[in-house]
């Protein structure tokens, strides 16, 4: 029983190179979301997933890219890399129930150089 | 603009005492208030939740204290032990924003032996 599953969970890069993680989800779970946290800061979402096809933009969406083909995967992209964007991200998932557990990946901690 | 405020961001406390954290919501939208605990290293996980039609919910040691009218809920943790050190995120949200949990700034709680 995986649950949510990030690769890679670290990650160096230099400033303007662009990146992608990945989140896979074993659940079935319908709802998918993206946070980014940095200290101080809490958790904040930078892109969500109601269903297979479908994303839309959180607090912090500057800089990103989302996609979800299938229903098991969210793809988070950086297309240029700036330190601004150095951070700890987690994937989430969740069933259709609005008070719902979320369930977290252990988090991919990338630097920007 | 944070819509969820959390404190103290740091909390220390003697083995067996009572921890105590607080969070103030804006939005009265918000039905549902979930607390979660995160290890180092680790994702969030789900410790304990409530829905504003009660005013205290109580799980082991665990306990969240609802007040609508003031628009605060707080984290009460009786007879605190050292493996409770961790880092507690209040969150909020509501159905109709796609169910998705803006999160306070999150709580370093140490237990001292």
């Amino acid at each position: 029983n995986a649950g949510v599953t990030q690769t890679p969970k670290f990650r160096v890069l230099k400033t303007g190179q662009s990146m992608t993680l990945l989140c896979a989800q074993d659940m079935n779970h319908e709802y998918m979301y993206w946070y980014r946290q940095d200290p101080g800061m809490g958790l904040r979402l930078i892109h969500y997933s109601v269903g297979e096809g479908t994303t839309a933009k959180g607090e912090v969406p500057d800089g990103y890219n989302v996609s979800r083909l299938k229903k098991q995967n969210f793809l988070l992209g950086l297309e240029s890399a700036a330190p601004s964007q150095t951070s700890v991200y987690f994937c989430a998932s969740r069933g259709r129930v609005h008070t719902g557990e979320l369930f977290f990946g252990e988090g991919s901690r990338l630097t920007v150089l | 603009q944070q819509q969820v405020k959390q404190s103290p961001q740091s909390l220390i406390v003697q083995k067996g005492g009572i921890s105590i954290i607080n969070c103030a919501y804006e939005n009265t939208a918000f039905d549902y208030f979930p607390w979660y605990q995160q290890f180092p290293g680790k994702g969030p996980a789900l410790l304990i939740a409530i829905r504003p039609d009660v005013s205290e919910k109580k799980e082991g040691r665990f306990t969240i204290s609802f007040n609508k009218s003031a628009k605060q809920f707080s984290l009460h943790i009786m007879d605190s032990q050292p493996g409770d050190s961790a880092t507690y995120f209040c969150a909020a949200s509501f159905e109709t924003s796609g169910s998705r949990l803006t999160f306070g700034e999150g709580t370093q709680l140490t237990v001292n032996p």
